[in-house]
């Protein structure tokens, strides 16, 4: 079967400080992979994604590594503020056969930022 | 337009009534979602459209009944539904592939009672 999980259900961090948040995924043909942020009664909100023939992928105040040979994405977020508190999804995308794309999203960490 | 709109926010529904939940966007997606969310699980597909054809049903049971009217609109319409069904229903769109650009409106809040 394919699963995608996250090590870690909730994440505390202080402001200012880095936050790494991590999932593994099951299906080695899976080739994308998208970090949504959602907030309390909002619908999820594009980070960033990266392609399985990369390694590592920049945004603002964020990164996102692919590590294939172990199944392992990891999304980094720099100086972490208050507003970046929320829960974060790792999502792996499938091309479907009848067209469209077909989204498994891991189980979710929960980012807390103490002032 | 880089947003996909839903409508109604929230809905509060008894298991008799028949109700429509609704989605639109306008950046030339040809692939819609719906996806169910229950309280702190992540989203769950539902169903898929692409170029208005449904392509998958990840069997979703008969109260739930989607609609693509045209490749801008894409209605959720319900009826008997049960308590457990209530939950944030999100709506999506993309690009087929190979490209992608897959987004999430803001979701309803669905209640039966």
């Amino acid at each position: 079967g394919e699963s995608v999980g996250l090590h870690l259900p909730t994440l505390s961090v202080q402001e200012g400080d880095n936050s790494i948040i991590n999932c593994a995924y099951s299906n080695s043909a899976s080739d994308y992979f998208i970090w949504y942020k959602q907030e309390s009664g909002k619908g999820p909100q594009f980070i960033i994604d990266i392609r399985s023939n990369m390694d590592k992928r920049q945004g603002q105040r964020v990164t996102v590594l692919l590590n294939k040979t172990v199944k392992h994405l990891s999304l980094q977020i720099a100086a972490t503020q208050p507003g970046d508190s929320a829960v974060y999804f790792c999502a792996e995308n499938h091309i479907l056969t009848g067209g469209g794309n077909k989204l498994t999203f891991g189980t979710g960490t929960q980012l807390k930022v103490e002032l | 337009d880089t947003e996909v709109t839903q409508t109604p926010k929230h809905l509060v529904m008894g298991m008799t009534n028949k109700k429509s939940l609704k989605c639109e966007q306008h950046m030339g997606h040809r692939a819609m979602y719906w996806y169910k969310q229950k309280a702190k699980k992540p989203p769950e597909l539902m169903f898929v459209y692409s170029y208005e054809k449904l392509s998958i049903n990840e069997s979703v049971p008969s109260r739930f009944s989607p609609e693509c009217p045209n490749s801008s609109l894409l209605n959720l319409h319900l009826h008997a539904l049960q308590p457990e069904d209530s939950a944030l229903y999100l709506c999506a769109s993309s690009h087929p592939p190979p490209s992608w650009g897959f987004t999430f409106g803001s979701g309803t809040r669905l209640t039966v009672v």
